[in-house]
């Protein structure tokens, strides 16, 4: 069980185009998933907090009208990143939590993403 | 400001020796830890984790210790076998916070 699928696992886009990631749960309902990026032989640094239903909380320093989450549904989490440019080019991997029962974060797979 | 740290970028270990990966964090209201292990273009995959009630908590061949005073934590992993390569990430929560705090990492490679 526990298990959280992301779409793509790799997209390739042109500088100035927006690139949409989805977050699933696929066997239980996610009250709460998370957005992390990660770069090249680094942590995994969160980004955004989506709970269903309500608008996003950033972290310091990310820009909340260049990564574009929406929580809609509680299977469901997508973050898009307008008007890209090469320094996005990342490893985004989303995390999903079932808040009622346990406070486990449960991974995707990621999504790598290059600007070119 | 890295509030929780894994001062080894790496480690080497035989195969079935002990591999021994360490934590530290600066955050006096963590109260819950965890260890992930990633394989390259992966997410983490959820190990083994201890609250701060406890000093020791161990699963199959992982152990983790949790030193509070010392504001430390390590993970053991025994016997080590090759499949236990990866990058192990150790993450910290505090109270109330659903929010992770992720260690820098560390790569671990078991030598057959």
């Amino acid at each position: 069980g526990a298990v959280v699928s992301q779409h793509p696992s790799r997209v390739i886009c042109k500088s100035g185009t927006s690139v949409k990631i989805e977050c699933r749960s696929l066997d239980f309902q996610a009250t709460t998933m998370f957005w992390y990026r990660q770069f090249p032989k680094q942590s995994l640094m969160l980004m955004a907090t989506s709970n269903e239903g309500s608008k996003a909380t950033y972290e310091q320093g990310v820009e909340k009208d260049k990564f574009l989450i929406n929580h809609a549904s509680l299977t469901l989490s997508t973050l898009t990143v307008t008007s890209a440019h090469p320094e996005d080019s990342s490893f985004y991997i989303c995390s999903a939590m079932e808040l009622a029962v346990t406070y486990e974060q449960y991974f995707g797979p990621g999504t790598r993403l290059t600007v070119t | 400001d890295q509030q929780v740290k894994q001062n080894s970028p790496s480690l080497s270990v035989q195969e079935g020796r002990i591999s021994i990966l360490n934590c530290d964090y600066t955050n006096s209201m963590f109260d819950y830890f965890l260890w992930y292990k990633k394989y390259p273009a992966e997410g983490p995959t959820f190990l083994i984790s201890i609250s701060s009630i406890k000093d020791k908590n161990e699963d199959g061949r992982f152990t983790v210790f949790l030193n509070k005073s010392a504001k430390h934590l390590s993970l053991h992993i025994v016997p080590s076998q090759p499949g236990d390569s990866a990058v192990y990430f150790c993450a910290a929560r505090d109270f109330g916070n659903e929010k992770l705090t992720f260690g820098t990492g560390t790569r671990l490679t078991i030598i057959p």
